[in-house]
């Protein structure tokens, strides 16, 4: 079966400090993969997606990048955290781009001071 | 732009008492899922519509996709404690899931 792993669960960080999140995915090939930000338990804004090694997608230009490395591995980094970078972030796949059902990760509560 | 619109934002209601939530948009999609989120956790789904005027049930849950494939609604009958959540609706744009702003649901018994 196919299990989704995204940590940390929980991250406090300074303002101006780097940040790199990560998602890995098992049992499944090629998978879609994408990156959504959630602020204050509403709806969740779509970041970054990617259909393959490589190739990343970015759907709001901000103060975040996402890489990845590996089939089944999603990055998301900052070089320098802003206060506005607070939120609750998921990782997600889908066998295909969009048209199926995502399975989100557990998600990180990311905190900038 | 919000492409899909969630009403109401908020509702809480006792335990037994029956909702509608509504996801609406100007645009037409291929197909609407409906999520189900707990505090902390990732959404989960609970059903995919694909077809105008297609009618789902799962257990107390009755999901409805529009005629013209523009909007969705959820009905909950008999709500349980157990139903409290954050319930988002999503299509597809592209290459991704876009997501509402969910109706966050409260039952109190």
């Amino acid at each position: 079966s196919q299990t989704i792993h995204q940590w940390p669960a929980t991250l406090v960080q300074p303002v101006g400090s780097p940040l790199s999140l990560e998602c890995t995915v098992e049992g499944t090939s090629n998978p879609n993969l994408y990156w959504y930000r959630q602020a204050a338990g509403r709806g969740l804004q779509l970041l970054f997606y990617s259909v393959g090694i490589g190739q990343i997608s970015s759907e709001v230009p901000q103060n975040l990048s996402a890489s990845r490395p590996q089939d089944r591995q999603f990055i998301l980094s900052s070089k320098k955290l802003l206060l506005s970078d607070s939120g609750f972030y998921l990782c997600a796949w889908s066998v295909e781009a969009g048209q199926t059902e995502a399975f989100f990760g557990q998600g990180t509560r990311l905190t900038v001071v | 732009t919000q492409l899909l619109e969630q009403s109401p934002q908020f509702l809480s209601i006792q335990e037994g008492e029956n909702l509608t939530v509504y996801c609406n948009s100007s645009s037409v999609f291929s197909s609407l899922q409906w999520y189900r989120q707990e505090p902390g956790e990732g959404p989960v789904l609970l059903v995919t519509v694909v077809t105008g005027g297609e009618v789902k049930k799962l257990k107390r849950l009755t999901f409805q996709f529009g005629d013209a494939r523009k909007d969705s609604s959820l009905h909950i009958t008999a709500a349980q404690p157990g139903d409290t959540g954050l319930y988002l609706c999503a299509g597809t744009r592209g290459y991704a899931l876009n997501f509402g702003k969910g109706t966050s649901l409260l039952v109190t018994p």
